[in-house]
């Protein structure tokens, strides 16, 4: 089993929708969590990054924790084609210097 | 105004030979990594270097050799080249822990052939 679990899509969503997006993981010690937007043939660009549990707003997107379950999950609001990339959730456990990456999903916003 | 600059962006060379991808910072940051990123999309730490020291050295051949000179650089040299090794390598950078996330470069496509 992997560390990070991420279903890779595609995801196809029509414009405007809510999307959301996940991510499990296995280690319990795991207390800082991320999202990453790739786009093709870039380098990823950090889109939200929260500590421990909880929620965090950003805009049209919103990060949610749940340690109980080992459960993050990114939600994009009013979805908008320049909104299709692929999305990756990072994690690390507090002093390892080590972001362990999910595969990412594949998120695809038709107009 | 690049904040983590790679260089070459590609890199196409045959087996058996030995190349060099450069990275270089200028967000201040004193933590730098090496990210290995195969073609299924997969994010994979190789090195990370905390103010010249290295931190991090996951289970990487030792044909790849990482290099800082001080905190604002990092290169990763690769010998032997293997076709394996094709993948694309992101430098990254971020304070000490990379709380607030890292910086990526834009990546160097390595295609060996």
């Amino acid at each position: 089993q992997k560390e990070v679990e991420q279903d890779p899509g595609p995801l196809s969503v029509p414009e405007g929708a809510i999307v959301s997006l996940n991510c499990t993981y296995s280690n319990s010690a795991f207390q800082y969590f991320m999202w990453y937007r790739q786009y093709s043939r870039k380098g990823p660009e950090l889109l939200m990054y929260t500590y421990s549990s909880g929620n965090k707003e950003d805009g049209r997107f919103t990060a949610q924790v749940d340690k109980s379950s080992k459960y993050i999950s990114l939600f994009i609001r009013d979805s908008q084609p320049s909104d299709s990339a692929t999305y990756l959730c990072a994690m690390s456990a507090s002093g390892t210097y080590k972001y362990i990456f999910g595969t990412g999903t594949r998120l695809k916003v038709l107009a | 105004d690049t904040a983590v600059s790679q260089t070459p962006k590609y890199l196409v060379t045959q087996m058996g030979n030995d190349k060099s991808i450069k990275c270089e910072q200028n967000l201040g940051h004193d933590t730098m990594y090496w990210y290995k990123q195969d073609s299924k999309k997969f994010l994979k730490i190789m090195f990370s270097y905390n103010n010249k020291e290295l931190i991090i050295n996951e289970t990487v051949p030792n044909r790849f050799s990482p290099k800082s000179p001080d905190k604002a650089h990092l290169n990763l040299h690769i010998n032997s080249l293997e076709l394996g090794d094709s993948a694309v390598y992101f430098c990254a950078s971020s304070n000490r822990q990379g709380n607030y996330g890292y910086t990526f470069g834009s990546g160097t496509r390595l295609t060996v052939v």
